[in-house]
């Protein structure tokens, strides 16, 4: 099956440090991948979708400047927070799916968990 | 945007029990899918249905589009199931969208 594999894992880091998160598909090519954190207690929510090629398109209230998408290939997105602060700890994961996303299944990296001391 | 309700928040059962959980969504949808997430986060795409009834094992989803709700059923339940269950939908119901979620329903499974 579809396999999307998503690194680090998890982040300890002090405030002001950038970190950079990957995802990439391993099995299969992704024309579209898409961003989401989620904070303690909180449903997922949607921050971002990559596209091969292209700008990112980011959701109302997230800064662009502050969460940087890169998606050079088929096969990898990845999200930097920028000048990382506390209120950036979160859940952060990736989806991808086949053929641009179009009813397609969406298939999780294993996410990032980002703490900010 | 689509909304996304989802009930039980909480359910906790006894093993062999049948387990229903129940999402409902605002806006007309190409699909809804729903997910597992373990303890550690990682999420598992269970089903992704635009119509009818889907089977996977002890596994059951239907969907209702014109009442714009769904279910998930599981049969026979184990220990193992316990884990938060999340139904999805496009996030503006078209079918290239990322998606929208509900907050889950905890699923406590006791043997």
């Amino acid at each position: 099956g579809a396999v999307v594999s998503q690194h680090p894992s998890r982040v300890i880091c002090k405030s002001g440090t950038s970190v950079k998160i990957e995802c990439r598909s391993l099995d299969f090519q992704a024309t579209t991948m898409f961003w989401y954190r989620q904070f303690p207690k909180q449903s997922l929510m949607l921050m971002a979708t990559s596209n091969e090629g292209s700008k990112a398109t980011y959701e109302q209230g997230v800064e662009k400047d502050k969460f940087l998408i890169n998606h050079a290939s088929l096969t990898l997105s990845t999200l930097t927070v920028t000048s990382a602060h506390p209120e950036d700890s979160s859940f952060y994961i990736c989806s991808a799916s086949l053929r641009g996303g179009r009813n397609q299944p969406q298939h999780f990296g294993d996410g990032t968990r980002l703490s900010i001391l | 945007k689509n909304e996304v309700e989802q009930s039980p928040q909480n359910l906790t059962a006894q093993e062999g029990e049948f387990i229903t959980i129940n999402c409902s969504y605002s806006v007309g949808i190409s699909a809804l899918h729903w997910l597992q997430q373990h303890p550690g986060g990682g999420i598992v795409s269970l089903f992704m249905l635009s119509s009818g009834k889907k089977k996977h094992g002890r596994l059951i989803a239907t969907i209702n589009i014109q009442e714009k709700h769904s279910s998930l059923h599981i049969t026979a339940s184990h220990p193992r199931d316990s884990a938060v269950y999340i139904c999805a939908v496009p996030y503006s119901g078209g079918g290239a969208d990322g998606l929208t979620f509900g907050k889950g329903t905890h699923l406590i499974i006791q043997p």
